[in-house]
């Protein structure tokens, strides 16, 4: 069974650089999407991006500006880079996996972190 | 961001059925499957119907989607306490170039 563990810094200064990974444990890092989402309070989920086990990535248009996001096989990780952050970039992050036969669902989840960021 | 249309909330109570809306547009619901997620407090969101109809595997089929032009429904029949939850839709925008959703509806059982 497919299990995604994640972590990262949980609370921000305006302007630092937020990051995030994921480790995928018990099923196949190859052959699928991973993707970001956060939820904050008033904004419901947004998307941020995904990125393939090949390294291809795609990223949400709003924040692709700021965005950086990587993998490494050898450890079926990976993970998020957002810059110059802003309370605005406060949320819940979640990673999960992306199933293509599913019209691209988000199947399997990790728990999420909490990230905050406050002068 | 835009995001697609959920009543906040609804409820109803148990072994009853309830249905949830989702209403977008043209860029979205009207030419790109609907997927729902169930969101219990404190938790990430998990699969409920993706392809707009579709049940992963382990979940009951209790739950059900549908879509039509713009707007997709989920309904839960038979309802039970462990269905009280959030939940979500979500589709492809293809004029953003990203998935949206759904603002969350939180349904509780009476």
């Amino acid at each position: 069974q497919v299990q995604i563990q994640q972590w990262g810094a949980g609370v921000l200064k305006p302007s630092e650089t937020l990051s995030l990974t994921c480790a995928v444990h018990g099923g196949s890092f190859s052959g699928f999407y991973w993707t970001w989402v956060r939820q904050s309070p008033g904004q419901g989920l947004e998307w941020i991006g995904e990125i393939h086990h090949s390294g291809h990535t795609k990223y949400n248009p709003s924040l692709k500006s700021r965005l950086t996001m990587s993998r490494d096989t050898s450890k079926n990780q990976f993970s998020l880079e957002l810059r110059s952050v802003t309370a605005a970039d406060t949320a819940v992050y979640y990673c999960a996996r992306v199933v293509e036969e599913m019209d691209d669902a988000f199947d399997v989840w990790g728990p999420g972190t909490t990230v905050r960021v406050s002068s | 961001q835009s995001v697609l249309t959920q009543p906040p909330s609804t409820s109803a109570s148990p072994g009853q059925s309830v249905t949830i809306s989702c209403s977008g547009g043209n860029s979205n619901v009207r030419i790109n499957v609907v997927t729902w997620y169930q969101q219990r407090p404190g938790t990430a969101p998990q699969l409920l119907i993706y392809s707009s109809h579709k049940r992963p595997s382990g979940v009951p089929d209790r739950f059900s989607g549908s879509k039509s032009g713009a707007s997709a429904s989920l309904t839960i029949s038979d309802l039970q306490s462990e269905d009280e939850a959030d939940y979500l839709c979500a589709a492809w925008d293809d004029t953003l170039m990203a998935p949206l959703f759904g603002g969350g509806t939180k349904l509780t059982v009476l």
